[in-house]
């Protein structure tokens, strides 16, 4: 079974600087898809960013980007340039390519970024 | 619709009640999914259909669990004789193609329920 592990459960950062969200996960499985998404108060969930696991290059989403270290099974979120909009939990998610039809998330506990002035 | 439409918003059941929560996908999309997401923790898989089919009920924590999507559109999940623990958000996602995780999941604003 995967696993995903968030071990900040709050963060917090001022405008305009970056911070960084960590993301560790535990699979046996070489084909996989890695999410960042965020939920704001209004509880829809929206995708950051994705990467997959056979692309050595890390994703980049204009001011979000990951550093993914798939030996280390790591997968973190920078986001660059904070803004007060970017105050939500934040989910780093995992699904396994090779479970045939379902394409279902395996979410971690989340992280829950603040925004300061 | 423009997004996913999940209804209602917010749901209070007495405990031993029949709930039944609605999702409507966006026009087109083949895959859905249910997710229940308990008080500050991660979604959790309940079930997954494409079109109209139930291909993965692994999630759906007990025989009080039933989801279906007749038409392969709208899906209802019903829980029968709620109690406390069944207390949480359940998310509805929808995604264009069989799901291969190579399109993106499109998340309704979720139903929160609680039992009282």
């Amino acid at each position: 079974a995967q696993t995903v592990t968030q071990s900040q459960p709050e963060m917090s950062v001022q405008e305009a600087e970056t911070v960084t969200l960590s993301c560790t996960y535990d699979t046996s499985e070489n084909n996989y898809y890695l999410f960042w998404y965020k939920q704001p108060p209004s509880r829809q969930m929206i995708l950051v960013i994705r990467q997959e696991a056979y692309k050595q290059q890390n994703a980049t989403e204009n001011r979000f980007s990951v550093n993914f270290q798939k030996a280390a099974k790591s997968f973190s979120l920078k986001i660059s340039d904070s803004q007060l909009g970017d105050t939500a939990m934040y989910f780093c998610a995992f699904t396994d390519l090779n479970t045939g039809t379902a394409s279902k998330l395996t979410f971690g506990t989340g992280t829950r970024l603040q925004v300061t002035l | 619709g423009a997004g996913v439409s999940q209804s209602p918003r917010y749901k209070v059941a007495k405990r031993g009640q029949d709930v039944a929560l609605r999702c409507d996908p966006i026009s087109g999309h083949v895959s859905l999914f249910w997710y229940q997401q308990a008080l500050g923790q991660g979604p959790e898989f309940l079930t997954y259909f494409q079109n109209e089919a139930q291909l993965d009920k692994s999630g759906l924590p007990s025989d009080r669990f039933f989801a279906e999507r007749p038409e392969g559109s709208v899906s209802t999940l019903k829980i029968q004789r709620t109690q406390q623990e069944d207390s949480a958000v359940y998310l509805c996602a929808s995604s264009l193609v069989g799901g291969t995780g190579r399109t993106e999941a499109f998340f309704g604003q979720g139903t929160r329920l609680t039992v009282v």
